[in-house]
């Protein structure tokens, strides 16, 4: 089982572009949460999906979308970019009824 | 918000049992206590998990007060390898759970 993947692993942005991150959920896991971990802190909630729905969302402003796929697999996408944005965005996913959730290594935006 | 509280860092001697507190004083009938960890530069682990009694598993035991207020990780033979940011979180069980974390415990296991 390959766990939760997610890629790119590392990623350089100019500042207004748009960026597409990917996150292949832990086999037969059907809910994809998106969280992003600014330097120095605890990771913060984006949003969640379950039967390709967005369920629940943070504290995050508009140009912050997702996706989930049929095969449960999930996009997020940042839209506008601001050097703010910069950090590390992890996916973790998690069965629906089930306790623990599984992050992924993430990915590292960098916005210049 | 982050509905608990931790030391923002301990130490402990490698071979000892290391026992990180955490206060959840507003915590819900409903909500459960979860631990992760973060070595550094990899994404958060699950530890464990409890909702009133204690519980232990392969990695660790987690010890809730009575009132579930507050509660304890032990992990029992610290390793150089549980060097890590330990994060406590109270959250729903099942459904539409989030994961709000604070800015937890660096532990720094010393040999």
């Amino acid at each position: 089982d390959a766990g939760v993947t997610q890629s790119p692993t590392h990623l350089i942005k100019t500042r207004g572009q748009q960026v597409t991150l990917r996150c292949s959920p832990k086999s037969g896991h059907d809910t994809v949460s998106w969280y992003q971990q600014a330097l120095g802190q605890g990771p913060q909630f984006i949003f969640q999906y379950y039967e390709e729905e967005e369920r629940q969302r943070g504290n995050f402003p508009d140009r912050f979308s997702g996706h989930q796929f049929p095969n449960y697999s999930s996009e997020l996408n940042v839209n506008a970019l601001l050097l703010g944005d910069s950090a590390l965005y992890l996916c973790a996913s998690s069965l629906e009824g089930f306790t623990e959730a599984f992050f992924g290594q993430g990915t590292r935006l960098t916005v210049v | 918000d982050a509905k608990t509280t931790q030391p923002p860092s301990m130490d402990c001697a490698e071979g000892r049992a290391a026992n990180l507190p955490c206060n959840h004083s507003t915590i819900s009938g409903n909500e459960y206590v979860y631990w992760y960890r973060q070595i550094h530069s990899q994404g958060p682990q699950y530890i464990i998990h409890g909702l009133k009694n204690n519980e232990t598993n392969e990695m660790a035991s987690l010890i809730i007060t009575e009132d579930r207020k507050s509660s304890t990780l032990i992990l029992p033979h610290a390793t150089l390898r549980d060097t890590a940011v330990y994060y406590c979180i109270v959250s729903i069980i099942q459904g539409a759970q989030k994961l709000v974390f604070g800015q937890g415990t660096r532990l720094t296991i010393n040999p």
